[in-house]
C-alpha cells in the first residue's frame, strides 16, 4: 500500500517551458488535492477534485490546470512555467463524505523555473 | 471566508524543554482543526484533530492540543521535546459543509538544541 505518489521527485524548467505533475493514490479515496508550499506561506491549494469526473479552483488556481484521469489519479498541468512558479507542490487524497477526514500527502515534487 | 495565524514563524528550543506552537484561526462557521508535521524533505502528516467533545486531544508522538472557543485558539504542546520532534508543524482548519479544502497556517519551524 503505497499511499499517495507523486513523480517526477524534482524538475527544472525554462521559462516558457509545459510539464505534468503526476499523482496518484491506492486508498480507494474520491477526494484529491493539489497545494503549492512556498516558505512562510503555508500550503496553498491549487485545485481540488471532489470526485472522479469533477474539479475546482482553489485559492491560486492561474498557470495551472488539472486533469482527473480516473479515482485514483490526478494530474496538474503548468502549461507555460514562470519563475514565480517555483515552488514545492504536494498531492494529497481523502476520504469523501465526512469534512473531518485527514488528508493523505504524497512526498511532494520540488520545481525551480528558471 | 476562514483563516489561520501562527504566531511563531520559527520555535528554539532544548532537547527536554516544554514547547508551545501557537495558533489562532478566524471563521464565521463552526469548523474542524487539525496540526500537521512535516519532516525534512517529506510530505505532510496528521499529528492530531479536533472534532468535537473534549477541548483536549492527545495526538501522535506526545503532543496535545487545547482547543479555546472564545479565544479562537489551538495551540499545539509538548512536554519534553526530543531532536526528533525538529520538523515544521502546520496548523489548519475546515468548515463543517462545503467543500472539503483545508486552509492552512503559515508554518512553525520547531529546531531542537542539544
Amino acid at each position: 500500500n503505497a499511499g499517495v505518489t507523486q513523480t517526477p521527485k524534482f524538475q527544472v524548467l525554462k521559462t516558457g517551458q509545459s510539464m505534468t505533475l503526476q499523482c496518484a493514490q491506492d486508498m480507494n479515496h474520491n477526494s484529491m488535492y493539489w497545494y503549492r508550499q512556498d516558505p512562510g506561506m503555508g500550503l496553498r491549494l491549487i485545485y481540488y477534485s471532489a470526485s472522479e469526473g469533477t474539479t475546482d479552483k482553489g485559492e491560486v488556481p492561474n498557470g495551472y490546470n488539472v486533469s482527473r484521469l480516473n479515482k485514483r489519479e490526478f494530474s496538474l498541468r503548468l502549461e507555460s512555467a514562470a519563475p514565480s512558479q517555483t515552488s514545492v507542490y504536494f498531492c494529497a487524497s481523502s476520504p469523501q463524505g465526512q469534512s473531518y477526514n485527514e488528508q493523505f500527502f504524497g512526498p511532494g515534487t520540488r520545481l525551480t523555473v528558471l | 471566508a476562514q483563516s489561520v495565524t501562527q504566531l511563531d514563524s520559527q520555535v528554539p528550543v532544548f532537547e527536554e524543554a516544554p514547547v508551545e506552537l501557537r495558533c489562532n484561526y478566524s471563521s464565521s462557521v463552526s469548523v474542524y482543526l487539525f496540526w500537521y508535521v512535516q519532516y525534512p524533505n517529506q510530505g505532510l502528516q496528521l499529528l492530531l484533530k479536533y472534532l468535537s467533545g473534549s477541548t483536549l486531544v492527545k495526538g501522535i508522538n506526545g503532543f496535545e492540543a487545547e482547543f479555546n472557543k472564545s479565544q479562537t485558539s489551538f495551540h499545539l504542546r509538548k512536554p519534553s521535546v526530543h531532536i526528533s520532534d525538529t520538523a515544521e508543524y502546520f496548523c489548519a482548519v475546515r468548515t463543517f459543509q462545503g467543500a472539503q479544502k483545508l486552509v492552512f497556517g503559515q508554518g512553525t519551524r520547531l529546531t531542537i538544541n542539544p
